[in-house]
Formats: structure tokens, sequence, C-alpha cells
């Protein structure tokens, strides 16, 4: 059974700074890993989808990482903006039927 | 392209009562996921389908929840008799197959009281 962990489970940062959340799964026979972006009272934005053969992805200023052999994910966000504010949740899928396993997310606020 | 799209958005019941949920999938995706998210926590899988089969539902509470998916688009969550602890968002995703990018709608938040 996929397990997902995700610490830390609130961040605080001032405007401009560079951070890293970190995922991390149990079960590293996965086919991909997914980062969403979930603002309050609203449902999940896909941020980065990551193959199990990539070790990457970027998209603006996010960056996904994938390291299947320790069964982690960091996503890097560069330059932060208040903007960003938001609760980030990794998925990785269970077992063969590839359901999303969530984290418990990061709650982050970046202050102006 | 349209997203997932979910109504109501919003259901208040009182405990005891029945409630049912409808998801309209992106255009095209065979794979359809409801799943439970209770305030601070993520997401929890509740069923998924194959176009209309069901390939998973280990986590759904089948004592009082139901779901079903005919003709493999529309789907329909229902809860008979709701509890206070069914009080979450409701979120339906859908996706091309599988193990491809999953798109969430809004989901609909339902308490009971």
């Amino acid at each position: 059974k996929q397990e997902v962990t995700q610490i830390p489970a609130a961040l605080s940062v001032p405007e401009g700074e560079n951070l890293v959340l970190n995922c991390s799964f149990t079960d590293s026979a996965i086919y991909n890993l997914q980062w969403f972006r979930q603002d309050p009272g609203k449902g999940l934005t896909s941020l980065l989808l990551i193959q199990s053969s990539q070790r990457e992805q970027t998209s603006g200023r996010l960056n996904a990482s994938l390291d299947k052999s320790s069964g982690r994910s960091t996503l890097y966000i560069a330059a932060s903006q208040p903007g960003d504010s938001a609760t980030y949740l990794c998925a990785a899928p269970h077992d063969a039927g590839n359901m999303l396993t969530f984290g418990g997310g990061t709650r982050l606020m970046v202050k102006p | 392209e349209a997203g997932v799209a979910q109504s109501p958005r919003y259901k208040i019941i009182e405990k005891r009562q029945s409630v049912a949920f409808w998801c309209n999938p992106i255009s095209g995706h065979a794979t359809l996921y409801w799943y439970q998210q209770i305030l601070g926590q993520g997401p929890k899988l509740l069923i998924q389908f194959q176009n209309n089969g069901v390939v998973d539902d280990s986590q759904l509470p089948k004592d009082r929840f139901s779901a079903e998916r005919l003709k493999g688009v529309d789907s329909t969550l229902k809860i008979q008799p709701a509890k206070l602890e069914d009080s979450a968002v409701y979120l339906c995703a859908s996706s091309w197959t599988s193990n491809t990018e999953a798109f969430f709608g809004q989901g609909t938040r339902l308490t009971v009281v």
C-alpha cells in the first residue's frame, strides 16, 4: 500500500525566498508523481507531473524532482510571491491500479 | 477545453438524510475518480472507474456510499444515510488513462448537521 508524507506541514516565508517542499513515498514502483496546488475552498490544480523515467520537470518558477530509489520528490519554488500562498499536495499512484495517494499537503504562506 | 464539472458546489443536510453528487469529466477521459477531503487533510480516494467499470472501491464505505458511472461518462456519488463524519469536500477527477495527468473539479462541500 502506498503511503505519502509531506514535510513540512506548514511553511511561512518572506517574499522573494527560494523554497523547497518535500514529499516521500513508500512504494517506489510508481509510474509517475504529480504535484498539485489547492487554494482555500477550491479544487486541485495540477502543477507538474513527472514520469518515472524522468528526473525532473520544470514549469516557470517551479521545478519538481523525482528520486524513485530513495522514494522522494521535491518541489522547488524560485523567487516566491504572495500569490504562491496555497496548499501544495503531492500524489503518487497506488500499485497497479495507479490510483493517486495523496500526502497531507504543505500549507505555504508567502508574506509581502 | 472544459474542465471537470461538479454539482452542487455546496450542500447542507441533516444526519441520516441522503445526498447525491454529480460529476462530468473532461470529454474523452476514460478514468474517473471520486475523492473525499476532510478539512486539513489530503484527499482520500473513494472509488476509481475505468469507462463504466469499477477499478477499485476498496476504500468506499459500501454500507452507506455508492457510486455509478453509467455509459462511461458522467458519474454520481451517493451517501445514504449521511453521518456527521461525512462532512468533507468531495472531489471528482478524470484522466485519459489511469497513469496520466489527473484533473480535478472544484469539489462539493458537504456539511452534515
